[in-house]
């Protein structure tokens, strides 16, 4: 079964860091684009970012630049977000998300995860 | 950068169809885009793709009653027999080469 399972989500204070992990199962990792998306509390699906399959290429939403690091290492199947200069509007559940075709033009998210929460207060 | 427009809402009767729209901006009326759902306090799930021809192809498992087409800029998503448990958010993504881009969302009520 393909399946993708976030965790490290939590509270932590403004200025804060925190890393999340996604497992993935059932696919070849290593062949497809990976994302990270976040949903604010009662809001819509906001992309935060994207790597290749090879983890050689990264890309970030403006509202993370500099401050959001995304990782893979495809030995253990594993997404990463570390998050550095949390804000208060950082809050949301974070899903993680595959690509749904290896290709490098990107493609629809096919497979999600169930998402964790990250808590952003003092 | 490609902007997609949705309706925030959007109702039917159980038993009848809905046509949710997804607009794409201007300049960019050849782009393929998927159609997700997010039930209440669930992960979003992806239907389909369309793409500007209107041809399409469902995720797995997918029931008939969801079925996608195009015209011009336009992207739609029409479900018939509405059931129960389609109440709920869609939205419309696409993505370029270092990017992924979602509409607002469309919240489907069904009555």
């Amino acid at each position: 079964e393909v399946q993708l399972v976030e965790s490290g989500g939590g509270l932590v204070q403004p200025g804060g860091s925190l890393r999340l992990s996604c497992a993935a199962s059932g696919f070849t990792f290593s062949s497809y684009a990976m994302s990270w998306v976040r949903q604010a509390p009662g809001k819509g699906l906001e992309w935060v970012s994207v790597i290749s399959g090879s983890g050689g290429s990264t890309y970030y939403a403006d509202s993370v630049k500099g401050r959001f690091t995304i990782s893979r290492d495809n030995s253990r199947n594993t997404l990463y977000l570390q998050m550095n200069s949390l804000r208060a509007e950082d809050t949301a559940v974070y899903y993680c998300a595959k690509d749904r075709a290896v290709t490098n033009y990107g493609d629809a998210f096919d497979i999600w995860g169930q998402g964790t929460m990250v808590t952003v207060s003092s | 950068q490609v902007v997609l427009t949705q309706s925030p809402s959007a109702s039917a009767s159980l038993g009848a169809s809905v046509k949710l729209t997804c607009t794409l901006s201007s300049g960019h009326s050849s782009y393929t885009i998927a159609w997700h759902q997010q039930q209440p306090e669930k992960g979003p799930r992806y239907l389909m793709k369309v793409n500007s021809d209107g041809s399409h192809s469902k995720g797995d498992g997918i029931p008939d009653r969801f079925s996608g087409s195009s015209s011009g800029a336009e992207r739609y998503l029409t479900i018939s027999s509405l059931q129960s448990e389609d109440e709920a958010d869609y939205y419309c993504q696409t993505w370029g080469i270092g990017y992924r881009v979602f509409g607002t969302g469309t919240k489907v009520t069904v009555l």
